[in-house]
């Protein structure tokens, strides 16, 4: 497999579940992020992973959890979301930690989530 | 604040030229990123422009004024699989994006 890969691709959940996304990429790189895509909105960032530590949490909410075990898996833990939690989750890579000539992220297909 | 905003919505014709604008001011700049991104897909990297300029990439061009906070991604020889929406972005710490919420175009036959 090549590039970054999301599973599931769809998913819904009742406000009382626990669920959780996963995120693989394939590309060597060294940074990780997730963001949140919603109708009509700008995709916003929630969490960075860089060297498999948490450098930037966008004050999101406790109710997501992410993790980051090795430089090649993401997971976002999902419990006791609201309705409004309902969006297009999209994970992403980049190789180098930013500054000027910072290299393109390469972003996977997302989970689309609905929270009944 | 940070604030970068781009049209919501360009339509053209098949063979056509059209031009997306983006401004931005954000506390940081580590470059101008466009992406574009089908409708239940993920975004894919068009261009990136950290110094002044036009950088061109086939059919595809984005330009950027740093002192202006100014950018534009010029789409030409329009096709109908180019329907799609166009995502500015400046790049920031750590690698983040900062997005604008896209610009949906629409190309007729």
């Amino acid at each position: 497999e090549t590039g970054v890969t999301q599973t599931p691709r769809h998913l819904v959940m009742g406000m009382t579940n626990k669920k959780s996304l996963k995120c693989e990429q394939h590309l060597g790189h060294n940074a990780m992020y997730w963001y949140k895509q919603s109708a009509k909105k700008p995709l916003e960032l929630m969490f960075v992973y860089s060297l498999e530590e948490r450098v930037e949490n966008n004050s999101v909410p406790s109710r997501f959890s992410p993790e980051c075990p090795n430089s090649s898996h993401l997971f976002l833990h999902l419990h006791t979301l609201q309705p409004e939690d309902s969006a297009l989750y999209l994970c992403a890579s980049s190789q180098g930690t930013g500054g000027p000539g910072q290299t393109e992220a390469f972003f996977g297909q997302g989970t689309r989530l609905t929270v009944v | 604040g940070q604030n970068i905003d781009q049209p919501t919505e360009m339509t053209a014709t098949e063979g056509a030229i059209v031009q997306i604008n983006c401004t931005y001011q954000t506390s940081g700049f580590n470059g101008l990123f466009w992406y574009q991104q089908h409708a239940g897909e993920a975004p894919t990297f068009l261009s990136y422009n950290v110094l002044d300029g036009l950088e061109e990439k086939g059919r595809f061009s984005s330009f950027l004024s740093r002192s202006k906070g100014y950018s534009y991604l010029l789409l030409k020889e329009l096709q109908m699989k180019d329907s799609a929406s166009y995502l500015c972005a400046v790049g920031l710490s750590w690698g983040k994006l900062q997005f604008g919420a896209g610009t949906q175009v629409v190309v007729t036959p």
